[in-house]
């Protein structure tokens, strides 16, 4: 089973409108990852979030890591169509021979803005 | 730089067929990296190298080989093709500059594959 369970698996939104995407983690989270993938392509690093309570913006998104460092949060404000794509959280696994980078990914969430 | 450059991008096999996917940095990056995609799975980790010459498996290793030589290349080897590696594969590189263990994980732009 998958250690990181995003909400929602998909997400329909109106142009215009804001909305928010969950990571949750039975285990803490050490170096989390949000990263953006276009339909087809490859991964767009967005932000890493590696301390409880951090929150780090980047245009009209900002990520949040909570205090327990257990739940992550992308929040992206007036969505445009270019924000299209699916959403993934990734989190550093720890017991790979304390090898840092090496990523368990959630399930992801399909997003689609309509015009 | 190039980044991570992934080839084939596309590739269909028989059952039972070998094949290379490639995989080249140019980053001088000591982590390199395969997983991969599934609808409704996220990505996986297949297998991962810390540096040249040293290599390990991931969460989903069984079916797959890799080597790492030198320092750019990490190819990911089907030995006998089956259709439950029908697949999205990708890449990703990182680096451990200054001692830091949490940096940007760099991805190629994948190789579909599928396995008949």
């Amino acid at each position: 089973s998958q250690e990181l369970e995003q909400s929602p698996q998909s997400l329909i939104v109106q142009e215009g409108k804001n909305l928010t995407i969950n990571c949750t983690s039975s285990k803490t989270l050490y170096g989390l990852y949000w990263y953006k993938q276009k339909y087809g392509e490859g991964l767009i690093f967005l932000m890493m979030l590696q301390k409880g309570g951090e929150e780090k913006s980047h245009e009209k998104i900002t990520a949040k890591l909570d205090e327990k460092k257990q739940q992550s949060s992308l929040h992206i404000t007036a969505s445009q169509p270019s924000h299209a794509g699916i959403y993934l959280c990734g989190a550093d696994k720890q017991n790979y021979n304390n090898a840092g980078n090496m990523l368990t990914f959630g399930g992801g969430t399909r997003l689609m803005v309509k015009p | 730089n190039a980044g991570v450059t992934q080839t084939p991008k596309f590739q269909v096999l028989k059952t039972g067929q070998s094949m290379t996917l490639q995989c080249a940095q140019d980053m001088n990056h000591e982590y390199m990296s395969w997983y991969r995609q599934d609808p409704g799975m996220g990505l996986r980790l297949i297998h991962y190298s810390v540096g040249a010459g040293i290599t390990d498996q991931g969460e989903v290793p069984n079916g797959y080989n890799v080597s790492r030589s030198t320092t750019e290349d990490f190819p990911l080897r089907l030995l006998s093709a089956a259709p439950s590696q029908t697949s999205v594969y990708f890449c990703a590189s990182s680096s451990t500059s200054g001692g830091h263990p949490y940096n940007e994980q760099f991805f190629g732009p994948g190789t579909r594959l599928t396995v008949l």
